[in-house]
């Protein structure tokens, strides 16, 4: 595997399930990122994570819980969510939270019944 | 509100022709700016940057403009091919504050054969 990736790729999910989305880069990155892409608006940014350490939590609800064990995994643990949290979740990452560049991976597309 | 956007949220190409894809930004104090491309089913994935001291910027077939006076930024496809048919994003950022990337909410090409 190269690059960044994703599982699942699709999750349909009811609002009282509680799912995980996993993400793992193989680039040797040291910061990794949580974006949400709704129709038609711009990627929105989530959580933000810097060797391990959350450095960024965007006023995001606590339905979504972040979790970085390591430098190469995120994951995006969901409980409780509502059907207007549907949406492509993409991870990136960046060599490090200083460098321009984020490279995503293909995204998990959410849908919430 | 979103501090960079783009003109048109979609936009038809004739196969062959050059695509030419505009993007606005309203933060001043913005001085890095990226192009992503982002496929059906994939992620975004990076075509090109520049940072403020540039106007100019060329890749293979592509170039990024940079006009600071008026706050906008384009995208010119040379030859465009039908696997140019994307979402194509501006992105900008503030090189001194680290990771945030704000993303505009991405212009649709539709390459015609």
């Amino acid at each position: 595997e190269t690059g960044v990736t994703q599982t699942p790729r699709h999750l349909v999910m009811g609002m009282t399930n509680k799912k995980s989305l996993k993400c793992e880069q193989h680039l040797g990155h040291n910061a990794m990122y949580w974006y949400k892409q709704s129709a038609k608006k711009p990627l929105e940014l989530m959580f933000v994570y810097s060797l391990e350490e959350r450095v960024e939590n965007n006023s995001v609800p606590s339905r979504f819980s972040p979790e970085c064990p390591n430098s190469s995994h995120l994951f995006l643990h969901l409980h409780t969510l509502q059907p207007e949290d549907s949406a492509l979740y993409l991870c990136a990452s960046s060599q490090g939270l200083s460098y321009n560049e984020q490279f995503f991976g293909p995204g998990t597309r959410l849908t919430v019944l | 509100g979103e501090s960079v956007g783009l003109h048109l949220p979609t936009l038809s190409v004739q196969e062959g022709d050059n695509s030419i894809i505009n993007c606005a930004y309203s933060n001043s104090a913005s001085d890095y700016f990226i192009w992503y491309k982002q496929e059906s089913g994939k992620g975004p994935q990076f075509i090109i940057d520049i940072r403020s001291n540039m106007d100019k910027r060329q890749g293979q077939r592509v170039t990024v403009l940079l006009n600071k006076t008026v706050k906008h930024l384009s995208l010119q496809i040379a030859a465009t091919q039908p696997g140019d048919s994307a979402v194509y994003f501006c992105a900008e950022k503030e090189e001194s504050n680290d990771y945030k990337l704000s993303f505009g909410a991405g212009t649709t090409v539709t390459v015609r054969a």
